[in-house]
């Protein structure tokens, strides 16, 4: 099946920093998802996206849906501990009912 | 509380036995899905199901089968025709967007490891 373009695949920072990943595609969507997986655990949902250009942000989590909608990006400002895990985009189109994923960031902070 | 909930969290069994992980949602959704995931990779879409009674093979439908005889629950057999049935399983949810218009977020369960003995 389909899978999203994400990168980088890993991040190892020092607490403090900020963080910036992406997704890409090579088919439109019109909706972008992004979620926080941690070991053993489901994933869940960060932040969602609905309109080309459209910046959404949840407390020190900003995403945009880039305007070809064909991509978007998820940012973290001043990362702490708490922030390790997997994180994973997700685009769909209505009407579908399928989300394509994308492979994971995988985000290690250092403390 | 609304959410979903998968039982049990983990699973063993014993090669060549058929097995059936629960998904229940309370969140009037009409749609639900069946991912697997394995070490270190993203996720495969098992099945998925529209509406009640309908259900569709996703990429790796091969061993597993599916019934959906209610909303709010989608249940999952791993049957002994799976070859390679150790996994973590995610069950999800999404609003019909037949209903909600453009605005389709997904949901997701807290899992389920299947391990084979």
């Amino acid at each position: 099946g389909q899978q999203l373009n994400q990168s980088p695949q890993s991040m190892f920072i020092q607490e403090g920093e900020d963080v910036s990943m992406n997704c890409t595609s090579s088919s439109i969507f019109n909706t972008w998802l992004w979620y926080k997986q941690e070991p053993g655990e489901g994933p869940v949902l960060l932040i969602a996206l609905y309109k080309a250009g459209e910046l959404t942000s949840n407390g020190r989590l900003t995403a945009q849906f880039g305007i070809t909608r064909k991509d978007s990006f998820l940012n973290i400002s001043a990362s702490i501990p708490s922030d390790v895990g997997i994180y994973f985009c997700a685009g769909t189109t209505s009407g579908t009912y399928k989300y394509i994923f994308g492979t994971g960031t995988r985000l290690k902070v250092l403390a | 509380d609304g959410g979903i909930t998968q039982s049990p969290k983990y699973l063993f069994r014993k090669e060549g036995q058929n097995v059936t992980l629960s998904c229940e949602q309370n969140l009037n959704h009409d749609a639900m899905y069946w991912y697997r995931q394995d070490p270190g990779q993203g996720l495969r879409l098992i099945y998925y199901s529209q509406i009640v009674n309908d259900f569709q093979k996703g990429d790796i439908a091969e061993g597993y089968s599916v019934s959906r005889e209610k909303k709010e629950s989608f249940p999952l057999t791993v049957t002994s025709a799976q070859k390679n049935p150790t996994a973590f399983y995610l069950c999800a949810s999404s609003i019909s967007s037949r209903i909600a218009g453009p605005t389709d977020t997904q949901y997701f369960g807290p899992g389920t490891r299947l391990t084979v003995l």
